[in-house]
C-alpha cells in the first residue's frame, strides 16, 4: 500500500535557526502534500500544502517544496521561535489506489530552545 | 464558524462497556474522517465518508467498531464492547470535497481500563 516515510524522528534547534523535515511517498500519482502541526493536547492544523502542479509554496517563515521526480517534500521553518515546538506531521493521497484518504508520516518532534 | 465538534472531550470506561463518540462536522462540508491517535501507532484513518456514504472503513480495526453518518451533520464512531488497548485520542475531522484541506476536531480522549 501507499508509505509516507518522514525524517527526522526528533529535531532540536535553537531559537532562530532553521528547521527542514523530509518525506518521500511511494504513490507516484500523488498530487496534495498538506503540513499538519500538533502541539501537546491539541489537534492537528494545516500549516501548509502543496499540489503537484508547483514546485514551492511560501507562506511568511514557513515554505515547502515538492520534487515530483525524487517523490519526495519537505517543510523548510525559517527563523525558529519557541513556539514552532510541536509535532509536525506530513501527509500524502495515493491516487492510484482509487482512494482519497491521507496517509500521514510518522510525525516530527520539533524542539526550539530559547 | 464553530469549527468541528465532537463530544465528549474525554470518556472514562470499563472494559466491556459500549462507547459513542460523536461529531458534527463543519456546515457545508461533504467529507468526514475519523482518525485514531496513539503514540505507538501514530495518526491512523479509521474510516470515512461521502456525502453520508461510506467511502472506506478499511482502517476499522475489527467489529467491535462501528461509524454512521445519518445526515450530512452528524456522525457516530462506537465501540461495543470496549476493552483497554482502545484507549487512545479519536479525532473526528472534515472537508469541503475529498481531496480537500481536511479540519479536525479537538478530539476525544477515551481511556478504556
Amino acid at each position: 500500500g501507499e508509505n509516507v516515510e518522514q525524517h527526522p524522528s526528533t529535531l532540536s534547534v535553537q531559537e532562530g535557526d532553521s528547521a527542514v523535515i523530509k518525506c518521500t511517498y511511494s504513490d507516484s500519482a500523488s498530487n496534495y502534500f498538506p503540513w499538519y502541526k500538533q502541539e501537546l493536547g491539541k489537534r492537528p492544523q494545516l500549516i501548509i500544502d502543496i499540489r503537484s502542479n508547483v514546485g514551492e509554496k511560501k507562506d511568511q517563515r514557513i515554505a515547502v517544496t515538492l520534487n515530483k521526480t525524487a517523490k519526495h517534500f519537505s517543510l523548510h521553518i525559517t527563523e525558529t521561535q519557541p513556539e514552532d515546538s510541536a509535532v509536525y506531521f506530513c501527509a500524502a493521497i495515493p491516487i492510484s489506489y482509487n482512494t482519497d484518504k491521507l496517509i500521514f508520516g510518522t510525525g516530527t518532534r520539533l524542539q526550539v530552545f530559547p | 464558524d464553530a469549527g468541528v465538534i465532537q463530544s465528549p472531550r474525554h470518556e472514562v470506561t470499563e472494559m466491556g462497556q459500549e462507547v459513542t463518540l460523536r461529531c458534527k462536522p463543519i456546515s457545508g462540508h461533504n467529507s468526514l474522517f475519523w482518525y485514531r491517535q496513539t503514540m505507538m501507532r501514530g495518526l491512523e484513518l479509521l474510516i470515512y465518508f461521502n456525502n453520508n456514504v461510506p467511502i472506506d472503513d478499511s482502517g476499522m480495526p475489527e467489529d467491535r467498531f462501528s461509524a454512521k453518518m445519518p445526515n450530512a451533520s452528524f456522525s457516530t464512531l462506537k465501540i461495543q464492547p470496549s476493552e483497554p488497548r482502545d484507549s487512545a485520542v479519536y479525532f473526528c475531522a472534515s472537508s469541503f470535497g475529498e481531496q480537500e484541506t481536511q479540519y479536525f476536531g479537538p478530539g476525544t480522549r477515551l481511556l478504556v481500563l
